[in-house]
């Protein structure tokens, strides 16, 4: 079975605070993508990786980074949070042009 | 830039058919998803189908896919309660630099006993 784990489920983060979200995956997949759900707006592209150090902005990328420094690991940065980045975070992973397989989600409620 | 629309709500009676439609504008979609989403969940890939297929059954799900209208649709035979969730239709254009699916704004499905 595919896994892609996101290290947490609830997170609360103060105004103007660093913020990590950390994805890991344990399927050597190449492809890792970090999205952002809302209501109404369905799943939006923050950031995605196609290697190790290896990055590309999606549609939403402005407050928000990504590191890569393995293969399974894919994380996401918001510099410094603030409320309008309240919202559902989904990392998934993928190979090829083949199926994305999604962790089950961080809610960050940013106060 | 890619576009995926997708009806928000659909009710159905138990035991019933259900038919969760998809529109999407990338004429060079190489591959189609369905995503189910519970309450407080990630996204479950349920199926996928290559753009020269028109039809892929897996038990009680079946998709069609009309290439030339750029419609799918996700049929689900004998509706149960367990099937109440978010299903998201996605595609994968064949823009080798966009490696990322573009997913509709999902379709809230609620199945009544």
């Amino acid at each position: 079975d595919v896994k892609v784990t996101q290290s947490s489920r609830y997170l609360v983060k103060r105004t103007g605070e660093k913020v990590f979200l950390e994805c890991v995956q344990d399927m050597d997949h190449e492809n890792m993508f970090w999205y952002r759900q809302d209501p109404g707006l369905g799943l939006r592209l923050i950031y995605f990786s196609y290697d190790v150090k290896m990055k590309e902005k999606g549609d939403i990328p402005e407050g928000y980074s990504v590191s890569r420094e393995k293969k399974e690991r894919f994380s996401l940065i918001l510099e410094s949070a603030s409320t309008n980045q309240t919202s559902m975070y989904l990392c998934a992973s993928g190979v090829g042009t083949t199926v994305v397989f999604f962790g089950q989600g961080t809610r960050l409620t940013v106060v | 830039g890619e576009d995926v629309e997708q009806s928000l709500f659909l009710s159905v009676r138990e035991g019933d058919s259900s038919v969760i439609n998809c529109t999407y504008t990338d004429s060079s979609s190489t591959y189609l998803y369905w995503y189910k989403q519970e309450p407080g969940a990630g996204l479950q890939l349920l199926t996928y189908i290559f753009s020269n297929m028109d039809m892929k059954q897996d038990q009680r799900l079946t998709v069609l896919l009309n290439k030339k209208d750029k419609h799918l649709s996700l049929r689900i035979a004998d509706t149960q309660t367990g099937d109440s969730a978010i299903y998201f239709c996605a595609e994968r254009g064949a823009d080798t630099g966009r490696r990322a699916l573009t997913f509709g704004s999902g379709t809230r499905l609620q199945v009544q006993p």
